[in-house]
């Protein structure tokens, strides 16, 4: 997976708990996305992040939901009051800086949530 | 919003056999980037196709971008038991932006 790492690579919470999710982009690599997949579907873009903004977040529900890619450390993907529904795997992946022609994504391994 | 359509959603064939998986769209793409995933991994990018009509080859994997930047094919020659899996295509945009994922293809090869 070209090195892009998240952790945890499962993760279990009760409805109402809080979920955060980490992504560590390949070395080198200013751009994170991330993607959430439902049993079964393809992956459905959910948000793009430079480091310290947020690009595109047009794929992220609305409420309970929020990333951020600071200066220093992992992206976060975090999720207030999870409910059943959010249960899925989601995905983090990478790409090079402004300027590389093809966008190329490399994904990490996941974090599988299961809400209870 | 632009999708992108894979076909067949489930292919299950015989060690042996070849295969071409389909992903169409009404939309033009900037480039098309073919995945690999097993299950409980992320996807494993294969290959990125951007010029119309463009192909490329990945030993007995043989990928094709449609003339308009539209369509996109995956053909395997003699498939093996070790090319089990979801294959999913994906659309990009411009450089930076986030990718359009078809729903997959599940192959399973039977030996």
């Amino acid at each position: 997976n070209a090195g892009v790492m998240q952790n945890p690579r499962h993760l279990v919470r009760r409805r109402g708990q809080e979920a955060r999710l980490r992504c560590s982009p390949v070395k080198g690599h200013s751009h994170v996305y991330w993607y959430r997949q439902l049993p079964e579907e393809g992956l459905k873009f959910m948000v793009y992040l430079q480091k310290e903004n947020i690009i595109d977040e047009s794929g992220m529900p609305k409420e309970r939901f929020s990333a951020e890619f600071p200066k220093e450390g992992p992206s976060i993907l975090r999720i207030q009051q999870v409910v059943r529904g959010d249960s899925a795997a989601y995905f983090c992946a990478s790409s090079r800086a402004p300027g590389f022609p093809y966008n190329e994504q490399f994904f990490g391994p996941g974090t599988r949530l299961t809400v209870l | 919003t632009q999708l992108l359509e894979q076909s067949p959603q489930f292919l299950s064939i015989q060690e042996g056999e070849n295969l071409t998986v389909y992903c169409n769209s009404s939309s033009v793409f900037s480039s098309l980037q073919w995945y690999r995933q097993e299950p409980g991994e992320g996807p494993v990018l294969l290959v990125t196709v951007v010029t119309g009509g463009e192909v490329k080859k990945l030993k007995r994997l043989t990928f094709q971008f449609g003339d308009a930047r539209k369509d996109s094919s995956l053909h395997i020659t003699a498939a093996q038991p070790g090319d089990t899996g979801l294959y999913l295509c994906a659309g990009g945009h411009d450089a930076g932006n986030m990718l359009t994922f078809g729903g997959g293809t599940r192959l399973m090869v039977k030996p």
